[in-house]
């Protein structure tokens, strides 16, 4: 069975400074990956994915991604954070199959940037 | 834009009596899926359509059903809801059934029962 694990409940960070949100995750096979943003009231936005290819993923509003086979992460990763990032945000796998199409959320993390 | 419409945002029933959210998409993606979402919880997968084809979770419960008419609209069906079906029910599309493809949401309807 597939699953992902977001560590932290709660990050703070000040406005400026870099964001990491961490994810791990467990899947048979190669993983398919992806962040989603909830602002409140809202539903997901997808940030970006992860397939093949390049570790280091770049998607919506400057962030980033990296994928690490060995450690089995995707640590979603901003230089430097923004008031409007202060949102919740999932970490999401699915398997490498086609019609595998449950995708497996993390129980999110609820970023907070402080000015 | 292209994009998912849940209607409406908030809904409010009474214990027990039906209700029926819906949900379009002017995106042409074949599939399409329900969650529900308590409190800030990760979305949990109700049932899917992928084309035509229903496939329902294991642990839906019996409460809630699906239907899709064509390919752009999708209803959640609740036959009696209870105190604990009060949640934000999301729907969400994707183009195909490949798992590397992206969920589009929408913004959710927030049922609540009195």
């Amino acid at each position: 069975a597939q699953s992902v694990a977001q560590p932290e409940d709660q990050v703070n960070v000040a406005e400026g400074n870099p964001l990491t949100v961490k994810c791990t995750y467990s899947v048979s096979g190669n993983p398919y990956l992806f962040w989603y943003v909830q602002y409140p009231n809202r539903g997901l936005q997808f940030l970006l994915k992860y397939i093949t290819g390049d570790n280091l993923v770049k998607g919506s509003y400057g962030f980033e991604a990296e994928f690490n086979k060995s450690q089995t992460s995707f640590h979603l990763k901003k230089p430097s954070a923004l008031v409007s990032d202060s949102a919740l945000y999932f970490c999401a796998v699915r398997g490498p199959n086609f019609g595998n199409e449950k995708l497996t959320f993390g129980t999110g993390t609820r970023l907070t940037i402080i000015p | 834009d292209a994009m998912v419409i849940q209607n409406p945002r908030y809904q409010v029933t009474q214990f027990g009596k039906p209700v029926t959210l819906s949900c379009s998409q002017t995106l042409n993606h074949n599939v399409m899926y329900w969650y529900q979402q308590k409190s800030s919880q990760a979305p949990k997968l109700l049932f899917h359509y992928y084309d035509k084809d229903f496939n329902n979770e294991a642990d839906t419960p019996d409460n809630f059903q699906s239907r899709r008419p064509n390919t752009s609209f999708c209803f959640l069906d609740i036959r009696s809801p209870g105190l604990g079906d009060a949640a934000m029910y999301l729907c969400a599309t994707s183009m195909t059934a490949y798992s590397n493809q992206p969920q589009h949401f929408g913004d959710g309807t927030r049922l609540s029962i009195l």
